[in-house]
């Protein structure tokens, strides 16, 4: 069975204080790898789409990576407004829908 | 564009009343999605539609769910009767070979 798991559940951070949220996954012939972010109230919203280990993708503080195993959102120098919910999700090459993991909550704290 | 667009926004029912959310998608995207949403489960995909024929409804947790798609501008997701363990935020989904775009989604409480 598909499975994505994301760590940690929740991570409090000061501001400025880099650090980096995991998604690990177990997606049989994986095609993608998508971030979102959720903010209270709202659905989650479109970050990014990762394909093959090795790459990398960036949106202003934020840096997405990939490996045969895991996936890593790295936030540099994070901001209050950074404080959302980050999903993670799979979609196998068997073209079913994405995956999710539980999310990580990120707290910002000025 | 508008966005997937969902109503209600909330809803407040009683056990053993039926509930209709509803959903329309980007104009053009030619897949849609009901997903739940809960703190213990996270994310689950009920159901997908492609062009729109229900396409894998294997998460539909029971008989008293069941979801259409008339035409390729709107989508029902209904639950009849309701009860309080269906209490959860109901999100729609739309996509055209893309990454999903999702709606702000229906808070549902049963009481």
């Amino acid at each position: 069975e598909d499975q994505v798991t994301q760590s940690p559940e929740a991570l409090r951070l000061q501001e400025g204080e880099s650090s980096s949220l995991n998604c690990s996954y177990t997606v049989s012939g994986l095609r993608g790898l998508f971030w979102y972010r959720q903010d209270p109230g709202k659905g989650p919203e479109f970050l990014f789409t990762l394909y093959s280990a090795g790459e990398e993708k960036e949106k202003e503080r934020l840096k997405a990576t990939l490996t045969k195993k895991e996936s890593f959102l790295h936030i540099t120098a994070p901001k209050p407004e950074d404080s959302a919910t980050y999903l993670c999700a799979g979609i196998s090459s068997g073209n079913t829908p994405l995956v999710f993991g539980k999310g990580t909550r990120l707290s910002v704290i000025a | 564009d508008a966005g997937v667009i969902q109503s209600p926004r909330h809803e407040v029912t009683e056990m053993g009343q039926e509930v209709t959310l509803r959903c329309k998608p980007i104009s053009g995207h030619n897949s849609l999605f009901w997903y739940r949403q809960t703190m213990m489960r996270g994310l689950e995909l009920l159901i997908y539609f492609n062009n729109n024929v229900p396409i894998d409804d294997s998460g539909m947790p029971e008989d008293r769910f069941s979801a259409k798609m008339p035409n390729a501008s709107f989508s029902t997701l209904k639950i009849q009767p309701s009860e309080p363990r269906d209490s959860a935020v109901y999100f729609c989904a739309s996509s055209s070979n893309s990454p999903l775009h999702f709606g702000n989604g229906t808070r549902l409480t049963v009481t």
